[in-house]
């Protein structure tokens, strides 16, 4: 079963660019990934589909500038013009055999 | 736009079993090719997948709570329920219903339930 490794908190400035992480386990390199956006008090939101190739998908009404990208086993969020809304929780998620598996979310800060 | 709303009980008590029914508007629960799950998330803490059913009512646990998780589905009203029994203390958590086709893409509001006696 895949695991997903994310960083506990990430901090970036007001209008400057972030780059999340979520690291997939040995033997799950090639796995497709979700990004999910959890404000403050409100339930997550799917920001998009992540595969390893790098394409993604996002979901309905996500800005344009939110992005992603894969390295490996590497898969990226990246949030360009930081505004403070962008301030939340942002977990990756993954399956495998018919289970599902959520990384333990990044806190992102908007200085 | 699909609408997933979860309702049941807040409180439950240590032992008891907790019970939640997702209603689906703006889409059929029987549509193919879609799971319909539920996540918890206990307070501060992250989310954790209980489980899924696929439109065929097939159905898949997490392996850590699947002696006492149990998930139906009646198309008739297009509502999807969870069953978690011997709840204690650390099963506490905003419950969330789901869709899943490639991760979670719609997702209801949360309900919060609380584990006291």
């Amino acid at each position: 079963q895949p695991v997903l490794t994310q960083s506990s908190s990430a901090s970036a400035s007001l209008g400057s660019s972030v780059k999340l992480t979520c690291t997939l386990s040995s033997g799950h390199s090639n796995y497709i990934i979700a990004w999910h956006q959890q404000q403050p008090g409100k339930a997550p939101r799917h920001l998009m589909k992540l595969e390893g190739s790098g394409s993604y998908n996002k979901g309905s009404g996500v800005p344009d500038r939110f992005s992603g990208s894969s390295s490996g086993a590497d898969r990226y969020l990246t949030i360009s013009n930081l505004q403070s809304e962008d301030e939340a929780d942002y977990y990756c998620e993954t399956w495998d055999s018919n289970n599902w598996v959520f990384g333990g979310g990044t806190k992102l800060t908007v200085l | 736009q699909l609408q997933l709303q979860e309702s049941g009980p807040g409180v439950v008590k240590p032992s008891e079993t907790l019970f939640l029914t997702c209603t689906v508007s703006g889409g059929s629960i029987s549509s193919s090719s879609y799971y319909w799950g539920w996540i918890r998330q206990p307070p501060g803490k992250g989310l954790e997948w209980i489980g899924s059913i696929y439109y065929s009512g097939s159905t898949y646990y997490n392996p850590s709570l699947n002696s006492r998780v149990t998930i139906s589905v009646d198309t008739s009203k297009n509502q999807f329920s969870l069953k978690l029994s011997s709840v204690t203390a650390a099963d506490t958590a905003v419950y969330y219903c789901a869709r899943s086709y490639t991760g979670h893409d719609y997702w209801g509001q949360g309900t919060l339930v609380t584990v006291s006696s």
